[in-house]
């Protein structure tokens, strides 16, 4: 398995364009988790999903961010519009629970920047 | 919310050395984990450790875990230049991860 994909690796936008990033699970897997990560905040959680279901979407700062899973192998966050504000690396993970807390696989990210 | 906190922020040592990073949190869990994410990667995960036990091994790494002073400990022997990086103890709140803020250690040749 390539293990978690995520495209694009880099994105650069200017503000109030639509941003939409790519995650592409491990086969098998059915929870997904997207993080962000910033210098300030560290790493926060902002949806997962379970069996292509949102199960908390607490996380998310606000309604220009959203998010889908039409499938078990794919899910995208799409954020309209973009803001500088919303610069950060933006992580996708996936894990096949058996019980709680299940250790995360991470894709390599995606460097947002929004001038 | 960032539930775990490493201790300290950055660590610098010298190859063979070892390396400890201490991580406390707040609220009772079921298991520990920590993970280690190189410059411009994502996170890969080392180890877990459960609620029920005391300490893990796995090759040159020793997690213990204290739940009575809710902390953990992660310790990296014989520490290798390959071993720089940031370290991150995560917490699992149900069906999620709450990572701290991280050690950076640099292991210098």
């Amino acid at each position: 398995d390539a293990g978690v994909i995520q495209s694009p690796r880099h994105e650069v936008t200017e503000m109030g364009q639509e941003v939409t990033l790519r995650c592409k699970p491990i086969s098998g897997h059915n929870s997904l988790f997207w993080y962000r990560q910033t210098m300030m905040r560290g790493l926060e959680l902002l949806i997962y999903f379970n069996n292509n279901v949102p199960i908390d979407d607490s996380g998310m700062p606000e309604d220009r961010f959203s998010a889908k899973m039409p499938n078990a192998s794919f899910s995208t966050l799409k954020i309209q519009p973009s803001e500088p504000r919303d610069s950060a690396v933006y992580f996708c993970a996936s894990s096949s629970p058996t019980g709680t807390g299940e250790k995360l696989l991470f894709g390599s990210g995606t460097q947002l920047s929004v001038l | 919310s960032q539930q775990g906190e490493e201790d300290p922020q950055a660590l610098s040592i010298q190859e063979g050395e070892n390396a400890t990073m201490n991580c406390s949190y707040k609220t009772s869990i079921n298991n520990l984990q920590w993970y280690r994410q190189n410059s411009g990667r994502g996170l890969v995960h080392l180890i877990l450790i459960r609620s029920n036990e005391r300490e893990k091994h796995s090759g040159r790494l020793r997690v213990t875990l204290d739940t009575s002073k809710k902390s953990s400990s992660l310790l990296i022997t014989a520490s290798r230049a390959a071993d720089t990086a940031s370290y991150f103890c995560a917490t699992d709140d149900d069906y999620k991860l709450s990572f701290g803020a991280g050690t950076t250690v640099t292991v210098r040749a």
